[in-house]
C-alpha cells in the first residue's frame, strides 16, 4: 500500500535556528500534501495544504513566513520551522494523496521540541 | 465553528471487554465521518468511514454509525484485543472526496491481556 515516510522522527534545536522536515512518498505520486501540527492531548491542526509545483495555503493563523512549505517534487515536500521558539514545540504530522486515488496516507509524525 | 469532540481518555480496558469511543461534531452542511488510528510508532490509518446519514462503517470489528440527529459517530467493538491498542480519531471532511479534514484530539486506548 501507500507509504508517506517523515523525517526526522524527532529534533531536538536551540532557539533562533531552523528546521527542517521532510515527507516523502514513497511508492505513489503525491500531488497534494498536507502539514498538521498537533499539542499535546489536542486535535491534529491543519496548517497548510500543498500542491506540487505551487505556493501552499495556509490555514487562518498560520504564519507562512515562520513555516515554510515548499513542494518541489510530486514526492517531496518539506516544512522548514524558520528561528524556532519553545512555543513551537509540537508534533508536526505530515499527509499526501494523489495517483488518481482518493486515499489519504499519513506520515508517523516528528516531534519538535526547541530549547 | 467546526470541530470533533471525542472522550478524553486515556481508556484502559481488559481483552475481550466491550469498547465504546463516543465522538461528536460541529459542522457546517453534511460532512462525511472518519475514525483513523494510529498504532505506536506509525502514521495514521484509516479505520472506516461513512459518507452519510444512518450509513454504518466497519472494519475489523469496529463498527460506527453516522447519526445525523445527535451529530454523533461513536466507534464501538465488542470484543478488543491487544492488539488493538493505539490512539483513534475522529474526523470529518465537509467537501465530499475531499480529503480536508478537521480532527478530534484522539483517544488512547490501551488493552491489557
Amino acid at each position: 500500500g501507500a507509504v508517506v515516510s517523515q523525517h526526522p522522527s524527532w529534533v531536538i534545536c536551540k532557539s533562533g535556528t531552523s528546521v527542517k522536515i521532510e515527507c516523502r512518498s514513497l511508492d505513489f505520486q503525491a500531488t497534494t500534501m498536507f502539514w498538521y501540527r498537533q499539542f499535546p492531548k489536542q486535535s491534529l491542526m491543519l496548517m497548510a495544504t500543498s500542491n506540487e509545483g505551487s505556493k501552499a495555503t495556509y490555514e487562518q493563523g498560520v504564519e507562512k513566513d515562520k513555516f515554510l512549505i515548499n513542494h518541489a517534487s510530486l514526492t517531496l515536500s518539506t516544512l522548514t520551522v524558520t528561528s524556532a521558539h519553545p512555543e513551537d514545540s509540537s508534533f508536526y504530522i505530515c499527509s499526501a494523496t494523489g495517483g488518481g486515488a482518493n486515499v489519504l496516507t499519513f506520515g508517523a509524525g516528528s516531534r519538535l521540541t526547541v530549547l | 465553528g467546526d470541530s470533533v469532540t471525542q472522550m478524553e481518555g486515556p481508556v484502559t480496558l481488559s481483552e475481550e471487554a466491550f469498547l465504546t469511543i463516543n465522538c461528536t461534531y460541529t459542522a457546517t452542511g453534511y460532512p462525511s465521518l472518519f475514525w483513523y488510528v494510529q498504532y505506536p510508532g506509525e502514521g495514521l490509518q484509516l479505520l472506516l468511514k461513512a459518507t452519510k446519514a444512518d450509513d454504518k462503517g466497519s472494519n475489523k470489528g469496529f463498527e460506527a454509525t453516522y447519526r445525523k440527529e445527535t451529530t454523533s459517530f461513536h466507534l464501538e467493538k465488542g470484543s478488543v484485543q491487544v492488539s488493538d491498542s493505539a490512539v483513534y480519531f475522529c474526523a470529518f471532511s465537509i467537501i465530499q472526496g475531499a480529503q480536508k479534514l478537521v480532527f478530534g484530539q484522539g483517544t488512547r486506548l490501551t488493552i491489557n491481556p
